[in-house]
């Protein structure tokens, strides 16, 4: 069965470094997600994508945040300047179609831990 | 925006013994609701959705949830539990279809 991929699985990173997450969703979806876990909190909604462009993204999704799909299969997420409080579980989703009901499938998570 | 409470962080169960995993939601319009399950290393994987109809929900691994509209709840029910349903147990929701809005979840652990 197809799935969602992310690598790497854990990232380690000195505070103001810049991170790239990668994540390859299922290869006929055509909508993009980004969510992220701190430890002990809610799953939250970062950003979604589609037509290579973001379609909504909250309020956490700051200008230290980008998305982008540099080719037919990746789908990445970049954190230009870390901070303490970026240390989370990062989830990629991806979906077929704009349907309302369409189930959002998840990869495993990028663990980011920035000290 | 929407507020998703899953009210047990953990639960322990006796294996074969029956489970409900609680979730309520703040929403009044009309919403998807999903139950999502993930094990140990592994991403999240889609239990059960409510869209529309039969308020009561059935999906994979003899999991079900009821949709109470009425008390904004759609709780997660297993008749007797495995070993293997050891894991953590998400409740989401969703207006759009885009963003999902997701409980802290419950970690559910089946004792021997």
């Amino acid at each position: 069965e197809p799935e969602v991929t992310q690598t790497p699985s854990h990232q380690v990173t000195q505070m103001g470094q810049e991170v790239i997450l990668r994540c390859v969703p299922i290869s006929n979806h055509l909508y993009f997600y980004w969510y992220r876990q701190i430890l002990g909190q809610k799953v939250e909604f970062l950003v979604s994508f589609y037509n290579n462009e973001i379609s909504e993204k909250s309020e956490i999704f700051d200008d230290q945040f980008s998305v982008e799909r540099p080719d037919g299969s990746n789908f990445t997420l970049k954190i230009r300047s870390t901070k303490l409080e970026d240390s989370a579980m990062y989830f990629c989703a991806s979906k077929p179609d704009r349907g309302r009901g369409e189930t959002q499938y998840f990869g495993p998570g990028t663990r980011l831990l920035v000290l | 925006a929407q507020s998703v409470t899953q009210l047990d962080s953990q639960v322990p169960v006796f294996e074969e013994a029956p489970v409900e995993l609680r979730c309520n939601y703040s929403s009044s319009v009309s919403v998807y609701l999903f139950w999502y399950v993930q094990y140990p290393n592994q991403g999240l994987q889609l239990l059960l959705k409510y869209l529309s109809g039969s308020t009561l929900v059935k999906g994979i691994n003899g999991f079900e949830a009821e949709f109470n509209k009425s008390q904004t709840s759609f709780h997660l029910r297993k008749p007797s539990v495995h070993i293997s349903d050891t894991a953590e147990y998400f409740c989401a929701v969703s207006e759009t279809g885009n963003q999902f809005y997701f409980g802290t979840g419950t970690s559910l652990t089946v004792i021997p």
